[in-house]
């Protein structure tokens, strides 16, 4: 069965504090690995899109990157208008998608 | 442009009740897809339409909820009748054909409470 995990659910950062969020999957015939980011209140935004292992793609203190088994979102330096939840999506077939469970981040100033 | 339209935002009913939620994708998108985002948790796929014709389904409890996109354009999607663990957020989400990142584009949601 095609699975999506995030981890960590939850994560609280000082301002300028930088870490990384997790995306492991298990989706047979992956054609994209997706990066969103929802505020409260709004639907998800999209940041990136990542085709094949080794593939990275950066946005300000933003970088994604992609293995055959997991994907990484590096956030360097965060400020707190980064705060929201990030979710991953992997595209199964041509545009169908499932997404994972998200994590929260919160980084205080 | 314009991106996806949804109402209403907020929605409060009793359980038993019916509601029906309005979505109009950004235009010229084909497909549209339903998700019902429970809090903490990641979007669910109800619905998906190619067009006017249902893609997939699968995960739509049809016992309760329908959905229909007429004309190919806008879509509603309804609950009849509401239990308390359909509160959540429904989101419209829509992504046009032949665009490189095939990313979607989500509307803000409808915020459902049942009580």
């Amino acid at each position: 069965e095609d699975q999506v995990t995030q981890s960590p659910e939850a994560l609280r950062l000082q301002e300028g504090e930088s870490s990384s969020l997790n995306c492991s999957y298990t989706v047979s015939g992956l054609r994209g690995l997706f990066w969103y980011r929802q505020d409260p209140g709004k639907g998800p935004e999209f940041l990136f899109t990542l085709y094949s292992a080794g593939e990275e793609k950066e946005k300000e203190r933003l970088k994604a990157t992609l293995t055959k088994k997991e994907s990484f979102l590096h956030i360097t330096a965060p400020k707190p208008e980064d705060s929201a939840t990030y979710l991953c999506a992997c595209e199964r077939g041509t545009y169908k998608y499932i997404f994972g469970t998200g994590t929260r981040l919160k980084v205080l100033a | 442009e314009a991106g996806v339209a949804q109402s209403p935002r907020y929605k409060i009913i009793e359980k038993r009740q019916s509601v029906a939620f309005w979505c109009n994708p950004i235009s010229g998108h084909a497909t549209l897809y339903w998700y019902q985002q429970i809090l903490g948790q990641g979007p669910k796929l109800l619905i998906q339409f190619q067009n006017n014709g249902v893609v997939d389904d699968s995960q739509l409890p049809k016992d309760r909820f329908s959905a229909e996109r007429l004309k190919g354009v806008d879509s509603t999607l309804k609950i009849q009748p509401a239990k308390l663990e359909d509160s959540a957020v429904y989101l419209c989400a829509s992504v046009g054909t032949g665009d490189t990142d095939e990313k979607l584009f989500f509307g803000s949601g409808t915020q459902l409470s049942v009580l």
